[in-house]
């Protein structure tokens, strides 16, 4: 069964670009999450989506940051104008309703913006 | 506030020596604490996890001890190996999806 794959893995932008980090779950999986991890930090919840809504967005900077996953499957993080506090890595997991709920990572995709 | 403590930050141990890390939580309504670990370049994984109605969790070499009382609890690994070596991280959940995340503990294990 394959993982949580992520997109881009590296990203670099100056103050002020944009950027789109791309998520594809674990197949069957109806709860996806984003996280931010700064450097020497554990993760820290940005938003999550039980299949297309959005759940709980109450961390996300929701005046540069936006994300979406419109039919309950891949997802899509945005940052409209980075700034150097942005610098992280962002993680994507899944996870399924019932059980232990256990949420399964992606690899992340690490950020910098100088 | 930090509602998920770790310690300590960093922890040296020699290989085949057992390898304790400690977490400590604030909010009562808890009732769901995994342990992730992760190496660096990589997601977090899961490793072992507990629910609050259980006092101990083995998995091969690792055991949580739980403390509801003292809102406490600590990873022990056991017979620790160079590859055991990585941050690891204590999470806690209540009765939303969310998984609080404390700092990590770096651990190092010297052959």
């Amino acid at each position: 069964e394959a993982g949580v794959t992520q997109s881009p893995r590296y990203a670099v932008l100056q103050e002020g670009q944009a950027v789109s980090f791309w998520c594809d779950p674990i197949s069957g999986h109806d709860t996806l999450y984003w996280y931010q991890q700064p450097r020497d930090q554990g993760p820290q919840l940005l938003v999550y989506f039980r299949d297309e809504a959005v759940i709980d967005n109450s961390q996300l900077p929701s005046d540069r940051f936006s994300a979406v996953r419109p039919k309950g499957t891949n997802s899509t993080l945005k940052i409209q104008s980075a700034k150097q506090g942005d610098t992280a890595t962002y993680l994507c997991a899944s996870s399924l309703a019932g059980g232990e709920d256990t949420q399964y990572f992606g690899p992340g995709t690490r950020l910098l913006v100088l | 506030q930090q509602q998920v403590r770790q310690s300590p930050q960093s922890l040296t141990v020699w290989e085949g020596e057992t390898a304790i890390l400690n977490c400590s939580y604030e909010n009562s309504a808890f009732d769901y604490f995994p342990w992730y670990q992760q190496f660096p370049g990589e997601g977090p994984a899961l490793l072992i996890a507990i629910r609050s109605v259980s006092d101990k969790k083995e998995d091969g070499g690792f055991t949580i001890f739980f403390n509801k009382r003292e809102k406490n609890l600590s990873l022990h690994i056991k017979d620790s190996q160079p590859g055991d070596s990585a941050t690891y991280f204590c999470a806690a959940k209540g009765n939303t999806r969310k998984l609080i995340f404390g700092l990590g503990t770096t651990l190092q294990v010297q052959p």
